[in-house]
C-alpha cells in the first residue's frame, strides 16, 4: 500500500532564511513524487516533481525539492523564503506499479507554511 | 492555454436535497480525476477516469455519490442526497495518461451542507 506523511502540520520562518518542509512515503515499487501549493481561495499548483535521474530537483518559484530513497523522503527546500511563500504545501506520491489500469495519487495532509517578515 | 473549469464556485444546500458539479478539464487532457478535501487535511481521490472509462472509483460513496464523462471531455459529479459530512470542497483535475504527468487543477467547488 502506498502513504505519504508531512509530520509537520505548520512551518514558521522568517524571510530571508532557507526552509524546509518535510516529507515522507512508502510505496511497493519505484515513486513518482510531488509537491503542489495551494495559495488562499485559489486551487492547487504543481510546484515540482521526481521521477527518475538527479536526487535534487528544481521547481517553480525558486524551491527544490531533495529526493532520498534510504529515508523515503522528499523534503521541499527553498534557500530564501519570500513573505509570497506563504501556502498549503501537499506532497502527494505515486506508485510505479500499475493498479488498475490507473496510477493512484495519494496526497498528504499538508504542511501550512507561515513566513513573516 | 485554457486551465481547469469548474462551476459553480460555491454551492448551500440542505440535506438530503441534490446538487451536481461541473469540470470541463484541460484540451487533450485523457485523465480526469474528482477530489474531495475537507476543511484541514489533503485531497482525496473519488473517482478518476480515463477517457470515458472509470479507472478507479474504490473511494467513491456509490450510495449517494455518481460521476460521469460520457464523451470523454467534461465530467459531472453528482451528490444525491447529500449529507452533513458532504462539506467540503469538491476539486477536479486532469493531466496526461502517464504517470509522471503532474495534475492541473480546477478552482474547486466549495459545497456546504445544512
Amino acid at each position: 500500500a502506498q502513504s505519504v506523511a508531512q509530520p509537520e502540520d505548520q512551518v514558521n520562518v522568517a524571510e530571508g532564511n532557507p526552509l524546509t518542509v518535510k516529507c515522507t512515503y512508502s510505496v511497493s515499487g519505484n515513486p513518482y513524487l510531488f509537491w503542489y501549493v495551494q495559495y488562499p481561495n485559489r486551487g492547487l499548483q504543481f510546484l515540482l516533481k521526481y521521477i527518475t535521474g538527479d536526487n535534487l530537483v528544481k521547481g517553480s518559484y525558486g524551491f527544490e525539492a531533495e529526493f532520498n530513497k534510504s529515508q523515503t523522503s522528499f523534503h521541499l527546500k527553498k534557500p530564501s523564503a519570500l513573505v509570497s511563500d506563504s501556502a498549503l504545501y501537499f506532497c502527494a506520491v505515486r506508485d510505479s506499479l500499475r493498479y488498475t489500469g490507473g496510477f493512484k495519487t495519494i496526497f498528504g495532509a499538508g504542511t501550512r507554511l507561515f513566513v513573516k517578515a | 492555454e485554457a486551465g481547469v473549469a469548474q462551476s459553480p464556485r460555491y454551492k448551500i444546500i440542505e440535506k438530503r436535497q441534490s446538487v451536481a458539479f461541473w469540470c470541463n478539464p484541460i484540451s487533450g487532457h485523457a485523465t480526469l480525476y474528482w477530489y474531495q478535501q475537507i476543511l484541514g487535511q489533503g485531497p482525496k481521490l473519488l473517482i478518476q477516469f480515463q477517457n470515458n472509462g472509470v479507472v478507479d472509483d474504490s473511494q467513491l460513496p456509490k450510495d449517494r455519490f455518481s460521476a460521469e464523462r460520457l464523451k470523454g471531455v467534461d465530467s459531472t459529479l453528482k451528490i444525491q442526497p447529500a449529507k452533513l459530512e458532504d462539506s467540503a470542497v469538491y476539486l477536479c483535475a486532469s493531466s496526461g495518461r502517464n504517470p509522471d504527468n503532474e495534475q492541473f487543477f480546477g478552482p474547486g467547488t466549495r459545497l456546504t451542507v445544512l
